[in-house]
């Protein structure tokens, strides 16, 4: 079964700084589909970016950009010019290219410090 | 805006009570989930539908039951409602040949 990982329950930033939240996954799949979703005080769950494995280039939007090491199964979350509407809970999530589920880590609470 | 909608956003109720979250989007997907979220454990897929007459468990459907009484509208419900069923709720939707999922709202339901 797949599993992703946050190590970092929590993470700190400074307004305007750059943060990295980690994220790894285990699967014997070569075709999947990787995800940050952020969730703030709403609790709405908001999708900040995707990622397909079989795309070498990293994806970016706007501040948000990632660094995925396929062969590590690394997928990592770069915020830069961290603004304080960036706080929020972020889970990263797996979904397998040939299956349906969202598979979620258990999410890293950031805060952002004015 | 084409959205993913849950009533009630907040339920309070006593164990042994019956209770049914609703969804509805008008996204036009037909594709439609029910996750559950606790603290610390992330999100976890209770039941998911990919059409109006498809209905298929999760990983954690014990002490659900859902119904998919439209392409816009997928209902959970839990029978008997427990303490240990307090958590947020969420619906999902995308669409056949999409990966993303797209969230409701949330519902939280407290069972005292």
């Amino acid at each position: 079964a797949q599993t992703v990982t946050q190590s970092q329950p929590e993470m700190s930033v400074q307004e305007a700084e750059t943060v990295t939240l980690s994220c790894t996954y285990d699967t014997s799949e070569s075709d999947y589909y990787l995800f940050w979703y952020k969730q703030p005080p709403s609790r709405q769950m908001i999708l900040v970016i995707r990622q397909e494995a079989y795309k070498q280039q990293n994806a970016t939007e706007n501040r948000f950009s990632v660094n995925f090491q396929k062969a590590a199964k690394s997928f990592s979350l770069k915020i830069s010019d961290s603004q304080l509407g960036d706080a929020a809970m972020y889970f990263c999530a797996y979904r397998g290219g040939s299956n349906y589920k969202l598979t979620f880590g258990k999410g890293t609470l950031l805060t952002v410090n004015p | 805006d084409a959205d993913v909608t849950q009533t009630p956003r907040n339920r309070i109720t006593k164990t042994g009570k019956r209770i049914m979250l609703e969804c509805s989007q008008t996204k036009g997907h037909d594709r439609m989930y029910w996750y559950r979220q606790d603290p610390g454990l992330g999100l976890r897929l209770i039941y998911y539908s990919f059409d109006v007459k498809d209905i298929n468990k999760g990983e954690i459907s014990d002490g659900y039951s859902v119904s998919r009484q439209a392409q816009a509208k997928f209902s959970l419900s839990l029978e008997s409602a427990i303490p240990n069923q307090t958590a947020l709720y969420f619906c999902a939707t995308n669409r056949e040949g999409r990966s993303e999922q797209f969230f409701g709202p949330g519902t939280r339901l407290t069972v005292l």
